[in-house]
């Protein structure tokens, strides 16, 4: 299995304040992802980084940031939580297999269940 | 921009079955797709992907997809299903050369009858 770890792994938390989940890998891989995960949307796209301090938004980027200050770390913070913002939280990390126009396999964390109330 | 269909929500079959869970995608140019596997209270497992070359493709856990251009599918099979199998499939397609940003289907979950 891939060294992905995420914390918290639970969390209940009111609305309005602010969150801030943590995906940590021990792989070195240089693009990292924060999908959210609700009841028939599948997973969807929330940011993503493709190495440190460079990140860009996903389909679904409201209401979220994120941060990468070192390669292992990749921090998604709700800056104010909203009951829509309950959900599971999937970090994902790839690499690129070295074929030409970099193809990657992403590996996939075990979540975070947020509940907002 | 690039989309997934599983038309199926749910299925059911009896072990020792087979089993086809349909996918379709939209995308513009030579897809990249995967098909992943997600136990309750699990992350998702990938059981096998395609990028490019031949068009069946094997994976873990004895799963195969078949990819048709002509169709838009991306098919995933296997001959003979165990209770183990039971669980939500997710079919994804990648973008150009950041495979990595893939786009999800809805989901189907199998339920393994004895």
């Amino acid at each position: 299995d891939a060294g992905i770890t995420q914390s918290p792994r639970h969390k209940v938390t009111e609305t309005g304040t602010p969150v801030t989940l943590r995906c940590h890998q021990t792989e070195n891989h240089r693009y990292m992802y924060w999908y959210r995960q609700d009841p028939g949307h599948g997973l969807r796209l929330i940011h993503y980084s493709y190495g440190v301090k460079d990140t860009d938004k996903g389909e679904v980027s409201d209401g979220y940031s994120v941060s990468r200050s070192k390669t292992e770390d990749f921090l998604l913070t709700l800056e104010s939580a909203t009951s829509s913002q309950t959900s599971v939280y999937f970090c994902a990390i790839s690499e690129s297999l070295g074929l030409a126009g970099g193809v990657k396999t992403q590996y996939f964390g075990p979540g975070t269940r947020l509940l907002v109330l | 921009a690039q989309s997934v269909t599983q038309p199926d929500i749910h299925i059911t079959v009896s072990e020792g079955a087979s089993l086809e869970l349909r996918c379709n995608y939209s995308y513009g140019a030579t897809p990249y797709l995967f098909w992943y596997v997600q136990s309750p209270g699990q992350g998702l497992q990938l059981l096998l992907k395609y990028f490019s070359g031949d068009t069946l493709v094997q994976g873990i856990k004895g799963f195969e997809a078949e990819f048709k251009r002509s169709q838009s599918s991306f098919n995933l099979r296997k001959p003979s299903v165990h209770w183990s199998d039971a669980a939500e499939y997710f079919c994804a397609v990648g973008a150009g050369t950041n495979a990595g940003k893939s786009t999800f289907g809805d989901g189907t979950t199998l339920t393994v009858k004895p």
